[in-house]
């Protein structure tokens, strides 16, 4: 079974700044299957990116996704307030997997 | 506009047996594949696999496999998890979610609120 890493573990920044996680794979997995979820509390899980850089209806251009082979990035380019949440790497694998998450804070 | 609804919040005693569902409004039920996932109070994100209603395709995760049952049934659109023999390390916030505008991706776009499973003597 794969294991994604994400890397910070927790981000601390400002409003307006711009963050980047992280999310390294075990083994090299197709492109078409790396998605990143935003999670608040109390809430179900976000859809922000699906096959590495598409995005769903309604989510902010400020949101992009990069990578192929083991490594992948969330990138938000300028963080609103609303956007201190923990956010999930997803690969698949004969199922999906979901790695250990990273939390944007308010610094 | 899909939405996807769950069965309300469960309090159970350790050995019971227990089914939630997850029914779907607005989607092609049988050509999507839907989710489970499991979130422990303040800990991460599991998936604990997908059924694909369309013909009963099911994909477990190795740590569900055997633990856990999915199912669906096609005529009333809805997907079900059930346990047989509850442990208290059962307890967490069940999430079903399918892949809708997002098909073939494996990426899951649409969410239910959540069941809430409490295992407690």
């Amino acid at each position: 079974e794969i294991v994604l890493t994400q890397s910070p573990g927790t981000l601390s920044l400002s409003p307006g700044e711009r963050a980047t996680l992280s999310c390294r794979a075990s083994q090299s997995l197709s492109s078409s299957y790396s998605a990143w979820y935003q999670q608040k509390p109390g809430q179900a899980p976000r859809l922000l990116i699906y096959a590495t850089s598409g995005k769903p209806t309604g989510i902010p251009d400020r949101f992009s996704g990069s990578g192929s082979g083991t490594e992948f990035t969330l990138t938000i380019s300028r963080l609103e307030p609303e956007d201190f949440a923990v956010y999930y790497c997803q690969q698949y694998d004969n199922s999906p997997v979901f790695g250990g998450g990273t939390k944007v804070e308010i610094k | 506009e899909v939405q996807l609804v769950q069965s309300g919040a469960e309090l159970k005693k350790p050995g019971e047996s227990l089914k939630i569902s997850c029914k779907a409004f607005g989607s092609r039920f049988t050509m999507n594949w839907i989710g489970w996932v499991r979130q422990v109070p303040g800990k991460g994100l599991e998936w604990i696999g997908i059924i694909y209603p369309g013909d009963s395709d099911t994909r477990y995760s190795p740590s569900f496999q055997g633990q856990v049952t999915m199912s669906a049934d096609k005529s009333i659109s809805t997907a079900y998890l059930q346990w047989s023999s509850l442990k208290a390390s059962d307890t967490a916030m069940y999430y079903c979610a399918t892949s809708y505008e997002t098909s073939g991706f494996y990426a899951f776009d649409f969410w239910g609120q959540g069941t809430m499973v409490t295992v407690s003597s």
